[in-house]
């Protein structure tokens, strides 16, 4: 079966430091993949997918930047934390052409 | 682009009552709706989905029923229990571009 995992699981950082949160996912191959983040009592903002290795799609102008260096593997980055980047940070995968996405279990980000 | 509203926002229900949540979509090209549950602190999971050359799908006390002619879908929960307070997200997607749009979520109370 299909596992999605995320680290760290809680992250308080100073404005003004790097960012890395990892995600894998793992029994599939070729995965499409997400980052999504979600403020405090509100929905879920998508940031990133990945259809494929080295393949970035960027829904908003912002601080950060994604990588996949790897089929199964998705970095979330920032090289200067601001403190709006404070937020719960999701990231999920989906097969193919369907439309089902799965989420991890979160990161959740503390700027101060 | 697609754009999906949900209502309620937030929703109290007494233990044993019926639960209703109600989306919206604007492009006819949507054919995939799914439902996620999202408990405090962790990522949403999906709970049910109905793609749109079916009306109504349930599964034991959950169940979804959507209108094509009026872009509208729902949630319907029975038998509420303390366990199903959560907050609830609805999507939608026309499965070109492997994304979902999703509803502003709905905070679900059972109160026992």
């Amino acid at each position: 079966s299909q596992t999605i995992h995320q680290w760290p699981a809680t992250l308080v950082q100073p404005v003004g430091s790097p960012l890395s949160l990892e995600c894998t996912v793992e029994g599939t191959s070729n995965p499409n993949l997400y980052w999504y983040r979600q403020a405090a009592g509100r929905g879920l903002q998508l940031l990133f997918y990945s259809v494929g290795i080295g393949q970035i799609s960027s829904e908003v102008p912002q601080n950060l930047s994604a990588s996949r260096p790897q089929d199964r593997q998705f970095i979330l980055s920032s090289k200067k934390l601001l403190l709006s980047d404070s937020g719960f940070y999701l990231c999920a995968w989906s097969v193919g052409a369907t439309d089902t996405q799965y989420f991890g279990p979160g990161t959740r980000l503390t700027v101060l | 682009g697609e754009n999906v509203e949900q209502h309620p926002s937030t929703l109290s229900v007494q233990e044993g009552d019926s639960a209703v949540i109600k989306c919206t979509y604007s492009d006819s090209a949507s054919n995939y709706f799914p439902w996620y549950k999202q408990e405090l602190g962790k990522g949403p999971q999906l709970i049910i989905d109905i793609r749109s050359n079916v009306g109504e799908k349930k599964d034991q006390r959950i169940a979804v029923t959507l209108n094509k002619t009026a872009k509208h879908f729902s949630l319907h929960i029975t038998e509420t229990q303390p366990e199903d307070s959560a907050v609830y997200f609805c999507a939608a997607s026309d499965g070109s571009a492997r994304q979902l749009t999703f509803g502003s979520g709905t905070q679900l109370t059972v109160l026992p």
